[in-house]
């Protein structure tokens, strides 16, 4: 079955340590994001590739670090410099990150609390 | 920055009625879309309508955009339990490089 998959699924991390979120598809997209989400809220975007080896900040990216060495794979590193990141982050992507119908297609997410 | 805003936050409704979601947005736009999120989980897309559409309908969605007041209103007819969820607006900004814009979203509970 074609999808994105996300992992770990919840993941606990003290203080001052980094941690990697997996983000994996096998739609053959060429663009893929990060969103992050807070209780309540909406999604916020971190940052978004719209093509390997090339990537762009979103509105949030102070903290956090991604790479795209593979078309198929998009990781988001947390850093220590993110200053509350106890969230649920959500990895999606889409045929094209152009100009238009970008239609995303979500991971089911990963939930990173701080201790 | 949001670009969407969505009214109401919350809805309540019995099973068999109505529920009207409300999506405001700033900026001019290629297409918005809808997204709906069942409690921790990921989004899925539901529709997409483009600028130069009014109207859409999907199933028991139907979907308008009045770009004049840059808003759009979701409407799902005859709810059933299995509509609870939270209900996203998304707006692809013109100009934009293709990035998704997502609202605050309104939760809606459909009780048996």
């Amino acid at each position: 079955d074609g999808g994105i998959t996300q992992s770990p699924k919840y993941l606990f991390r003290k203080e001052g340590q980094n941690v990697t979120l997996s983000c994996e598809q096998n739609l053959n997209h060429d663009a893929m994001y990060w969103y992050r989400q807070d209780p309540g809220q909406g999604l916020r975007l971190i940052y978004y590739s719209q093509i390997v080896n090339d990537f762009q900040k979103g509105d949030i990216a102070e903290g956090y670090s991604v790479s795209r060495e593979k078309k198929e794979s998009f990781p988001l590193t947390v850093t220590s410099a993110q200053k509350n990141p106890t969230a649920f982050y959500l990895c999606a992507s889409s045929i094209t990150g152009g100009f238009g119908a970008n239609v995303l297609t979500f991971g089911a997410g990963s939930r990173l609390t701080v201790l | 920055s949001q670009q969407g805003e969505e009214d109401p936050q919350a809805l309540s409704i019995q099973e068999g009625e109505n529920a009207t979601m409300n999506c405001s947005y700033k900026t001019s736009i290629n297409n918005l879309q809808w997204y709906r999120q069942n409690s921790g989980r990921g989004l899925v897309h539901l529709i997409l309508i483009r600028s130069n559409e009014r109207e859409k309908h999907s199933g028991r969605l139907r979907v308008t955009l009045d770009t004049s007041k840059k808003s759009s209103s979701l409407l799902i007819t005859a709810s059933r339990a299995a509509d609870t969820a939270s209900y996203f607006c998304a707006t692809d900004a013109t100009g934009n490089t293709g990035k998704l814009i997502f609202g605050q979203g309104t939760t809606l509970q459909v009780k048996p």
